[in-house]
């Protein structure tokens, strides 16, 4: 039973454009969600969280976007730089357990 | 400066075997955390310590049992390896007490755990 669906298992976009990742969650009781990233053999690093009350957060070229009515997480990347190329998982914190998503691998072409 | 760190980093053994994978991290964070990433990529938690309390710990089977001999190091033991065991183990910490805050984890490098 998926609590997080990533239902893009890639992504490719041209170097300086927008990168969108999304991401869709079924249970609401959750009070942060997360972006990690994560490069081949290596683990996961934090990217950008957002709370529950808020709808945006940014930090530099990344922007997470929360649709709590349609229970829909999205980061945005721009623009995108070939270094981004990896893996982008979103999770949900739930009471201190991190909940992930299968992964979107993201291309970015130069 | 390895904040997380594994190891072995690479462990290739038989089934019916017993294993340990260790974890360390030099960020005094007082909570530790295993995962497993099976063949679908799927990252779930399977322990968190706090302090050296064991504070979650999912549906796992009786043969993982972690030990925290402090809480700068969260160790996971296998007995009785099987097939399915197969997978990434990533260990990760975090500084926050559980249900506050978005709860920030930082992970280790992982280990690749073969069973054959």
């Amino acid at each position: 039973d998926q609590q997080v669906k990533q239902n893009s298992p890639s992504l490719s976009v041209q170097e300086g454009r927008i990168s969108i990742l999304n991401c869709d969650y079924t249970n609401s009781m959750f009070d942060y969600f997360l972006w990690y990233k994560k490069y081949p053999a290596e683990g996961p690093t934090f990217l950008i969280s957002i709370s529950s009350i808020k709808d945006k957060n940014e930090d530099g070229r990344f922007t997470v976007f929360l649709n709590k009515s349609a229970k829909h997480l999205s980061l945005h990347i721009v623009p995108s730089q070939p270094g981004d190329s990896a893996v982008y998982f979103c999770a949900l914190n739930q009471g201190g357990k991190l909940i992930f998503g299968q992964g979107t691998e993201l291309s970015v072409k130069p | 400066d390895t904040a997380v760190s594994q190891t072995p980093k690479y462990l290739v053994t038989q089934m019916g075997n017993d294993k340990s994978i260790k974890c360390e991290q030099n960020l005094g964070h007082d909570t530790m955390y295993w995962y497993k990433q099976d063949s679908k990529k799927f990252l779930k938690i399977m322990f968190s310590y706090n302090n050296k309390e064991l504070i979650i710990n999912e549906t796992v089977p009786n043969r993982f049992s972690p030990k925290s001999p402090d809480k700068a190091h969260l160790n996971l033991h296998i007995n009785s390896l099987e097939l399915g065991d197969s997978a990434v183990y990533f260990c990760a910490s975090s500084q926050e007490r559980l249900g506050t805050g978005p709860n920030e984890q930082f992970f280790g490098p992982g280990t690749r755990l073969t069973v054959l």
